[in-house]
């Protein structure tokens, strides 16, 4: 693995049905952070993590939950998904301190009918 | 609220140079970044300001004035693979990051 892996690429998925997000990271950083980046709106953070063992809630975290068991792993998940979270989500990750340059994973297409 | 404001689109010939303007809102400033990102991709770093003045990397620069809640990022000797979007972020008073909706940039031979 080199840098951020997310899975899966893309997915279909009903309205009410349960999905997690996949992200990995071997960059051993700190922070890492889940955004959707919707069409004419710029990337919105739903949730982040500052460091294993911990999280925070974003811009728009309703019907997502993270969890951080881990440096390298920051699953996303849809309890039960609705047609507004139609969207490309991005895991992305930094090392943390000042200058927290981000590092983003490929994203993932999700459509919810 | 917290806004970043920058043009939708912009069209520029190869060969030629063009600058994207960022104006921003935020609570509180810890630095400016802008990104690229081509279409179906995910965004890359560009250039980081964090003090007034020009930063130059390359074919890119990217300029920061404060007082003004102001930023551009020039870019120079345009190829075609310059075509992409390119995004302006604010980190705030909470370290986070406040994208703004990116500019797409088309570059026409």
């Amino acid at each position: 693995i080199a840098g951020i892996t997310q899975a899966p690429t893309s997915q279909i998925l009903a309205a009410g049905r349960r999905m997690t997000l996949r992200c990995t990271q071997d960059m051993r950083h700190n922070a890492m952070y889940w955004y959707r980046q919707d069409l004419g709106l710029g990337l919105r953070l739903i949730h982040y993590s500052n460091t294993a063992g911990t999280t925070g809630k974003g811009e728009v975290p309703d019907g997502y939950s993270v969890s951080r068991a881990n440096t390298d792993d920051f699953p996303l998940t849809l309890a039960s998904a609705v047609p507004s979270q139609t969207s490309v989500y991005f895991c992305a990750s930094s090392a943390g301190g000042a200058y927290n340059e981000q590092f983003f994973g490929p994203g993932t297409r999700l459509t919810v009918l | 609220g917290q806004n970043i404001d920058q043009p939708t689109e912009m069209t520029a010939t190869e060969g030629a140079i063009v600058q994207i303007n960022c104006t921003y809102q935020t609570s509180g400033f810890n630095g400016l970044f802008w990104y690229q990102q081509h279409a179906g991709e995910a965004p890359t770093f560009l250039s980081y300001n964090v003090l007034d003045g020009l930063e130059e990397k390359g074919r890119f620069s990217s300029f920061l004035s404060r007082s003004k809640g102001y930023s551009y990022l020039l870019l120079k000797e345009l190829q075609m693979k310059d075509s992409a979007s390119y995004l302006c972020a604010v980190r705030d008073s909470n370290y986070q990051l406040i994208w703004g909706a990116g500019t797409k940039l088309i570059i026409k031979p």
